[in-house]
Order: structure tokens, then C-alpha cells, then sequence
């Protein structure tokens, strides 16, 4: 089926430590794009790449760190230097021309302790 | 950037009651999506409209794109429509904060 992965589902990491959140998309989209919620909030762009080896910083960049080495791929890192870094992480691709219309991956709730 | 106002931020309606959500965005747009995120936090894509209506079963969007705002119709709510709508203009995807919808049984 085409679509997009997160993985995992759920993640526990303890303080300062690093930790990456994959993301896959089948869906032959150029672009991929990375958010961050928080409880009862709205949704924060934290990186974006619209083509294979270039990204851009959204919002709230600082402590997050990216990589575009494959089209299909669109991994996060959530380094250390985050000083809050508990949250749900939602990833989406769409095309980057004509039809932007973007589809999501089911999210990873990351818990540091 | 562009700046996107959702109203109202919370609704409480009984099943099958109709109700009208309303997006407003301060800049031109190319595009402009609706979501519902379920209690499970999954984004359902609901419409991509740009300009112009569009329907789905019990659902309708209309974008008015010179008037930089757009409306969501969700008629004869169920119980299953409870969840967060979002609405996404722009082409990185800038959300707004969300209507949260409570549909009672």
C-alpha cells in the first residue's frame, strides 16, 4: 500500500540523550515535512525539504536536526540541546508542484524522562 | 508568514446538529487543506481546496480565496466527528490551532 511510515509508534528516551524518528513515504512525493504538537495544540513545522539533499528550517528548528539523502526518506533527530523535547511528532510528504495536497504518517509520541 | 485564525476554538454540539467552522488567513494562498485529527492523533485529509466548494457525504468546504478565508459544513454530526479540525494554507502547511468539536450522543 502506498503512504507514509513513522516509526516507532512510541519512544522513551532518557535526558540528553539524542534520538531519531524515522520517516518513509512510497508515494514518490518531493517533499517531506516534520511537526511537533504539542498537548492541545496546533501543529509546528520544524523542518522541510522539498527535494533531496536540501531541507529548510521551519518555526522551531533549534535542537532538531534533518537529512534528505533518499527521496523516500526523511529521518528527525531531536538532539539534546531540545530542552523540551516530549511531544508528538507527525511527519508529511506531498508533491512539490501542481497538487501540494499533503498526507501524514500516524505520528511519534516521544516521552523523554 | 502568514498568519491563520480558526473560530471558534470550541464547539459542543448534540448529534445531528449542524455546524459551520471557519478558517481565516491573512495572506494569498495556493493552497489550503482541511484535517480532522481522531482521538488517536491520525490527520484525516478531508478536502484540498484552493477556491470553490467542494462536497463529501456529509461534509463541504468553501474557499474564498480573494477573501482570504475558508469554511467548513459538517451537516447531521455523529459521535464520530468529535476530534480537532485543522485547517492548512499555504504551501509548507502552516496550520492554524484547531476547532475542537464535541459531538454529545
Amino acid at each position: 500500500d502506498g503512504g507514509i511510515t513513522q516509526s516507532p509508534k512510541y519512544l522513551f528516551r532518557k535526558e540528553g540523550q539524542n534520538v531519531t524518528l524515522s520517516c518513509e513515504q512510497n508515494l514518490n512525493h518531493d517533499a517531506m515535512y516534520w511537526y511537533r504538537q504539542d498537548p492541545g495544540q496546533g501543529l509546528r513545522l520544524i523542518y522541510y525539504s522539498q527535494i533531496v539533499n536540501d531541507f529548510q528550517k521551519g518555526d522551531i528548528a533549534e535542537g532538531y536536526s534533518v537529512s534528505r539523502e533518499k527521496k523516500e526518506s526523511f529521518p528527525l533527530t531531536v538532539t539534546s540541546a531540545q530542552k523540551n523535547p516530549t511531544a508528538f511528532y507527525l511527519c508529511a510528504s506531498s508533491y512539490r508542484s501542481l497538487n501540494t495536497e499533503a498526507f501524514f504518517g500516524q505520528g511519534t509520541r516521544l516521552t523523554v524522562v | 508568514g502568514i498568519q491563520v485564525e480558526q473560530s471558534p476554538p470550541d464547539l459542543i454540539l448534540q448529534e445531528g446538529a449542524n455546524s459551520t467552522l471557519r478558517c481565516n488567513f491573512s495572506d494569498s494562498v495556493n493552497n489550503l487543506q482541511w484535517f480532522h485529527q481522531n482521538p488517536w492523533g491520525q490527520l484525516i485529509n478531508l478536502f484540498y481546496i484552493p477556491s470553490g466548494t467542494k462536497q463529501n457525504g456529509r461534509l463541504s468546504a468553501t474557499t474564498v480565496a480573494t477573501e482570504r478565508y475558508s469554511l467548513l459544513y459538517i451537516s447531521s454530526s455523529q459521535t464520530t466527528d468529535s476530534g480537532v479540525y485543522f485547517c492548512a494554507p499555504d504551501d509548507k502547511i502552516i496550520f492554524g490551532k484547531g476547532t475542537r468539536l464535541h459531538i454529545l450522543p
